[in-house]
This record gives structure tokens, sequence and C-alpha cells, in this order.
């Protein structure tokens, strides 16, 4: 089965633009949760969708958004880029059996250099 | 509200050596612990985790935790470090459900010396 898949794996954008990262779950896979990974703050939690809606969402500006498509898919969207925001940015997924503890299965991330 | 605190941001062994990564948590209610690797270039990898069952939590790679509640801590060891455990280690807490974020710590880095 294959895994989390997250594209493009780089890239490089300039202040003030807007950029969309894309991640693929594992099939089956319901929950899509993101993350930013930056040197000073660490990783931290953006949002988490669940059968298209947002069910969680961590502490960060409206200038960070998400969506999710019907077949899972989700993508988050970064508008008027700060230099700030130059991060690698995970993507995990998960199964959603019940209430009970479910893993979460990360992919390989996208690195964003802002300049 | 929960956090997770990792004391040493890199520490280094001897080939061979006991492996151990310090973890502190916080949390109002009961948590689930994890503790992921990162290699450089990838993403996160999980290694062992603790959901309310035994204590002492074996993982991949030869590598343990065990949960101590009194102590609120959750340690990584391994007897024996392998040049392949050169990474970077997380140790993440979430509430005790499902489908609630994962709250990481700032993460060690682990080197391995020859």
């Amino acid at each position: 089965k294959a895994g989390v898949t997250q594209t493009p794996r780089y890239l490089i954008k300039t202040r003030g633009q807007q950029v969309t990262l894309s991640c693929s779950p594992i099939s089956g896979h319901r929950s899509v949760s993101w993350y930013q990974q930056t040197p000073g703050q660490g990783l931290q939690f953006l949002f988490e969708y669940f059968s298209e809606t947002q069910r969680n969402k961590g502490n960060f500006p409206g200038r960070f958004s998400g969506r999710q498509f019907s077949n899972s898919r989700s993508e988050m969207n970064v508008s008027t880029l700060e230099l700030g925001d130059s991060a690698l940015y995970l993507c995990a997924s998960s199964l959603e059996v019940g209430t009970g503890y479910n893993e979460q299965f990360f992919g390989p991330g996208t690195r964003l250099t802002v300049l | 509200a929960q956090s997770v605190t990792q004391l040493g941001s890199h520490v280094s062994v001897s080939e061979g050596a006991l492996v151990l990564l310090r973890c502190n948590y916080s949390s109002s209610v009961p948590p689930y612990l994890f503790w992921y690797v990162q290699y450089p270039n990838q993403g996160l990898q999980l290694l062992l985790k603790y959901t309310s069952a035994a204590t002492l939590v074996k993982g991949i790679n030869g590598f343990e935790a065990e949960f101590k509640k009194s102590e609120t801590s959750f340690h990584l060891t391994k007897p024996s470090a392998h040049m392949s455990d050169a990474a970077e280690y997380f140790c993440a807490v979430s509430r005790n459900s499902g489908n609630t974020p994962l709250v990481f710590g700032k993460g060690t880095r682990l080197s391995v010396i020859a």
C-alpha cells in the first residue's frame, strides 16, 4: 500500500506570493492533518480535516487555509507569503476506525523556501 | 493544555553505548504518548506509542520507553546504539482520544560516534 504522498517536495517562492501544497493520504484514510516544522518553533499543528470538514485548527493566522476533497486528498494554501513561512510542511493521514487511538502516518513533507 | 519537554537538544553516544533520550509531559487528562524519528529529508516515523495499556512499551529498531505517571516522564532507551540510529527524535503527546492533534517536543538530535 502506498504511503502518504506530498507534492511538490520542494518549492521556492517570493514574499507576497501564495502557494498551494498537496497531500494524498494512504488509501482508505479519511483524516488528514497538517504540521509546520521550523528550526525555531519546531513542529506545530496547523489543521485537520475529516470527511471534507475542518475538525481541528491550530493557532496560525488566516493566511493559512486548507481543504479536503471527497477522495480525502487535501490541499493547504498560504497567501501573502512571509519569510517566516519558510518551513517543512508535513501531512499526516489516519484511518479513523473508532474513538480510540488512530495512528497518524506522515508523508515526506514539502520544503517551502520564501525569498 | 498539553506540552512536552525534551531535555537536551543534542545527545552524542558511542556506538554500542546506551541511548537515553528524555521526555517529560504535561497533560490535564490521561495522555497518549509517542516517540517519532526523523531522518534527513524525510517525514516522521513512529517508533513507539503509549495508549494506556502496558507502561513499558517496546517499539521498532530495539527502542523502548516507560510511562511513569508519578514522574510525568516517557524516556526513550536503547541498550546499544548503532550508527543507523543517528537522527532527530521527537516526543509527542495527545489527549486520550483518537482525533486530537499531536503536540511535539522540540526534538533531540542523536549522534552516534564510531
